[in-house]
């Protein structure tokens, strides 16, 4: 395993539709972390994992959004009754706690709510 | 909360000119790192600094870490085309087990050759 995967790589829906993204994290890291960026900005926290605890969940994030990593490897993202304001790219990254807290980062997962 | 700032938002230099981006923070930073995200690509980690006013360097890229820990830069000498994209910088406030990345907007940089 060389990298982070996410899939599907792309997801169109439509409006009030739930949608579920998948994040593989490098085998070896036990930090999980989503993000969701639009154009022109900076990669916007939404919440990490450390093993399968959910350490933090930012606050600007409604319930309709759950993640879950049951088994500390890979990690999903639900989103629930979708919103248009939901569209954006949904990024996925992994780190180890020690040793250096560089994460790598997945392709992302670009939602558009039609 | 924690608010990590970047400025410029956008610069546009001509190829072979130098480049500069600025990072602050909010609060004093443990470490801050440095991302690239080319055009439709994802971020990508160039470098880490931990020590209070570390300077790095990676060819023509130089990074350093405030003396308070609590600001920083990336400089390009002699801007290339391969150097477009957007650069983020982000840091953690504090070495915890459980403290999050925060990262700034960014500083979009194009290369006009």
């Amino acid at each position: 395993d060389t990298g982070v995967s996410q899939d599907p790589r792309h997801k169109i829906t439509k409006r009030g539709q739930n949608v579920t993204f998948r994040c593989d994290p490098i085998s070896e890291h036990n930090r999980l972390y989503w993000y969701r960026q639009t154009l022109g900005q900076g990669p916007e926290f939404l919440t990490y994992f450390q093993n399968e605890a959910q350490l933090e969940k930012s606050r600007l994030l409604s319930d309709r959004f759950s993640a879950e990593r049951p088994k500390g490897s890979f990690s999903t993202l639900e989103i629930q009754r979708t919103e248009q304001g939901d569209s954006a790219m949904y990024l996925c990254a992994s780190s180890l706690e020690f040793g250096g807290y560089e994460q790598y980062f997945g392709p992302g997962t670009r939602l558009t709510v039609t | 909360g924690q608010q990590v700032m970047q400025i410029p938002q956008y610069q546009h230099v001509q190829e072979g000119e130098d480049f500069t981006t600025y990072c602050n923070s909010s609060t004093t930073l443990s470490n801050i790192q440095w991302y690239k995200q080319r055009p439709g690509g994802h971020p990508v980690f160039l470098i880490q600094l931990v020590k209070s006013g570390e300077v790095k360097k990676q060819k023509r890229l130089t990074f350093q870490f405030g003396e308070a820990k609590k600001n920083s830069s990336l400089h390009i000498t002699a801007t290339q085309t391969t150097d477009v994209g957007t650069y983020f910088c982000a840091g953690p406030r504090v070495v915890t087990s459980y403290d999050k990345v925060i990262f700034g907007p960014g500083t979009s940089l194009s290369v006009i050759p």
